[in-house]
């Protein structure tokens, strides 16, 4: 693994299921993020975590949920997908959290709900 | 509310010099990232800014002038491989990056 991979690449989601998205970094980076990006709009940032064991709610956090049991994986929990969570999902790692530090990303997930 | 305003897109041609500017209304500012990304892929780092002035890597420039709320991202010798968005991004005052919606750029030969 180098730097930062993301599973699935795609995946089609009937609504009402639940779905993981996970995210795996080998960089020992302390701060994670998950982000979802839709056409004309910014990234809009989900859910963080500044260190293992710790997470915080972002911008568009409800119908999501995330957990940081280790420094390497933060996965991305969909309770019970709705057809407004079709996007493009981005996982991404800073060595400190902060906003400073520049942020690695994963290649993404393309999640459609029908 | 925080705002930053990027144009949605712009065309250039192989060769030539492109300007996309970054305009951002934000509580506080700690810093400004712009990010390449090409279509379907993730973003990566291009350039980092905290301080009024220039900043030149390369064939690429950013620019900030914090009185103004204001940054540009110049491109200079245009290639073909630059048809990409570049994505403007912020740090508030609470430190929380702040995203543009980005600019698709198109290269023509």
């Amino acid at each position: 693994i180098a730097g930062i991979t993301q599973a699935p690449t795609s995946q089609i989601l009937a609504a009402g299921r639940r779905m993981t998205l996970r995210c795996t970094q080998d960089m020992r980076h302390n701060a994670m993020y998950w982000y979802r990006q839709d056409l004309g709009l910014g990234l809009r940032l989900i859910h963080y975590s500044n260190t293992a064991g710790t997470t915080g709610k972002g911008e568009v956090p409800d119908g999501y949920s995330v957990s940081r049991a280790n420094t390497d994986d933060f996965p991305l929990t969909l309770a019970s997908a709705v057809p407004s969570q079709t996007s493009v999902y981005f996982c991404a790692s800073s060595d400190t959290s902060g906003g400073a530090d520049t942020q690695y990303f994963g290649p993404g997930t393309r999640l459609t709900v029908l | 509310g925080q705002n930053i305003d990027q144009p949605t897109e712009m065309t250039a041609t192989e060769g030539a010099i492109v300007q996309i500017n970054c305009t951002y209304q934000t509580s506080g500012f700690n810093g400004l990232f712009w990010y390449q990304q090409h279509a379907g892929e993730a973003p990566t780092f291009l350039s980092y800014n905290v301080l009024d002035g220039l900043e030149e890597k390369g064939r690429f420039s950013s620019f900030l002038s914090r009185s103004k709320g204001y940054s540009y991202l110049l491109l200079k010798e245009l290639q073909m491989k630059d048809s990409a968005s570049y994505l403007c991004a912020v740090i508030d005052s609470n430190y929380q990056l702040i995203w543009g919606a980005g600019t698709k750029l198109i290269i023509k030969p």
